[in-house]
């Protein structure tokens, strides 16, 4: 099994511009998330799933849309990049959503000038 | 907010046990002790979780006070590679969001 992995691993946007942060799972997980990690923040709830066609927001949803068409994907849309944007991004997921261990993908680190 | 309380910082000595402390005095009944590691640029990794009972796995042991209060985290043998961010996480096991609120943790640094 691949786990959890996360595409790319990089990347620098401009002000304005969006895209999308890939997630992907191969252990027929039902319940994926995304988090975001900032300096003397802590990891932070974007948004999660608890299943194929069901998203949520979490704690700091604004500026970022998510969608699950399949168990294995949960991408994370950033739709116009701020500065404020800029983080270090972990996808995870787990059998469901009170399962005792998440697995956490690699990260994408996020940089908006 | 996190709702637990852990040091900084912590040294350990290569090959000895690490104990990482941990205060969550607000804990309801059924609300588990979840603890997380992070290695540098890595994504969070799981480590162990209890209730009231102590555990024990191939990674570490978890003791927790009767009062379920404190805990301490036990790492029997530490090595190199266990330098690491340790997070340590009460949340419901049944969780309806399936969130983790990881604070600040403990940043433990194993020396030779």
């Amino acid at each position: 099994n691949a786990g959890v992995t996360q595409t790319p691993k990089f990347q620098v946007l401009k002000t304005g511009q969006s895209m999308t942060l890939q997630c992907a799972q191969d252990m027929n997980h039902e319940y994926m998330s995304w988090y975001r990690q900032d300096p003397g923040m802590g990891l932070r709830l974007i948004h999660y799933s608890v299943g194929a066609g069901i998203t949520d927001q979490g704690e700091v949803p604004n500026g970022y849309n998510v969608s699950r068409s399949t168990t294995e994907d949960f991408p994370l849309r950033l739709l116009s990049a701020a500065p404020s944007q800029t983080s270090v991004y972990f996808c995870a997921s787990s059998q469901d959503r009170g399962d005792y261990e998440q697995y956490f993908g690699p990260g994408t680190r996020l940089t908006v000038t | 907010d996190a709702k637990t309380t852990q040091p900084t910082s912590m040294d350990c000595a290569e090959g000895r046990a690490a104990n990482l402390p941990c205060n969550h005095s607000t804990i309801s009944g059924n609300e588990y002790v979840y603890w997380y590691r992070q290695i540098h640029s890595q994504g969070p990794q799981y480590i162990i979780h209890g209730l009231k009972n102590n555990e024990t796995n191939e990674m570490a042991s978890l003791i927790i006070t009767e009062d379920r209060k404190s805990s301490t985290l036990i790492l029997p043998h530490a090595t190199l590679r266990d330098t690491a961010v340790y997070y340590c996480i009460v949340r419901e096991g049944s969780s309806n969001t399936g969130k983790l609120i990881f604070g600040q943790g403990t940043t433990l640094q194993v020396k030779p």
